[in-house]
């Protein structure tokens, strides 16, 4: 069964840049799919933030965000990563990562359970 | 973007109730590409539906989805316990995915 979970500090400083991972377990990150991450602001709604294939060769970000962000993905290590730069009190939310089940965007399943992170001094 | 406005924001059932849940979108979703979704306290969103209509792995048939274009339906036939939570729909049919703001089901 594949299952996907994040990791990495859960409290960054204002105007420095997020850095998350996601490892894959139970498959392999080279199957051919895409692979996502979403955030959710404590009490709020959820937000897609982007997908990147398998291979790295293809990315989609939310326009949003897309001047901030960066997916990156190791398939030696079987994970992808996400890096947000010039964070503020704003970008405090949960992060999670999923497959999208078609292309860059698709229904996503699974989720990983998520991780929180805090911007704050 | 697509907008997606959810409603009602709260709805107050009985356990055993039918739950009628709207999600509808600013502009017409591509070929029904829209997904729900359930979320409990402290978990992940569980997928419940995609494709407008067609089920996940492993969830329930009293969950149902139905619509097209703009507007599109979740029904709870007959409310568990543990159906109680927040859910959400999103469009994937153009970029950016988003989702709704969420309804949330709570015990009357």
């Amino acid at each position: 069964q594949l299952q996907l979970q994040e990791s990495g500090p859960g409290l960054v400083k204002p105007s420095e840049t997020l850095s998350l991972s996601c490892t894959v377990s139970g498959g392999s990150i080279s199957s051919g799919y895409y692979w996502g991450w979403i955030r959710q602001p404590p009490g709020k709604g959820l937000e897609w933030i982007g997908s990147i294939f398998y291979s790295g060769t293809t990315t989609s970000y939310n326009p949003s965000l897309k001047s901030r962000v960066t997916i990156s993905v190791d398939p030696s290590k079987n994970h992808f990563s996400l890096k947000l730069s010039s964070v503020t009190a704003a970008d405090t939310a949960i992060y999670y990562c999923a497959r999208p089940a078609a292309g860059t965007l698709g229904w996503f399943d699974p989720w990983g359970q998520g991780t929180l992170v805090t911007v704050s001094s | 973007e697509i907008v997606l406005t959810q409603s009602p924001g709260t709805l107050s059932l009985s356990p055993g109730e039918r739950a009628t849940l709207s999600c509808r979108a600013s502009q017409s979703v591509t070929s029904t590409y829209l997904a729900w979704y359930q979320q409990k306290p402290g978990q992940a969103p569980r997928l419940l539906i995609y494709g407008a209509f067609s089920r996940a792995a492993g969830i329930p048939d009293r969950f149902s989805g139905s619509g097209s274009g703009t507007d599109f339906t979740l029904t709870i036939s007959r409310l568990e316990p543990e159906d109680f939570a927040v859910y959400y729909c999103q469009q994937y049919g153009s970029s950016p995915a988003t989702f709704g703001p969420g309804t949330k089901v709570d015990i009357k």
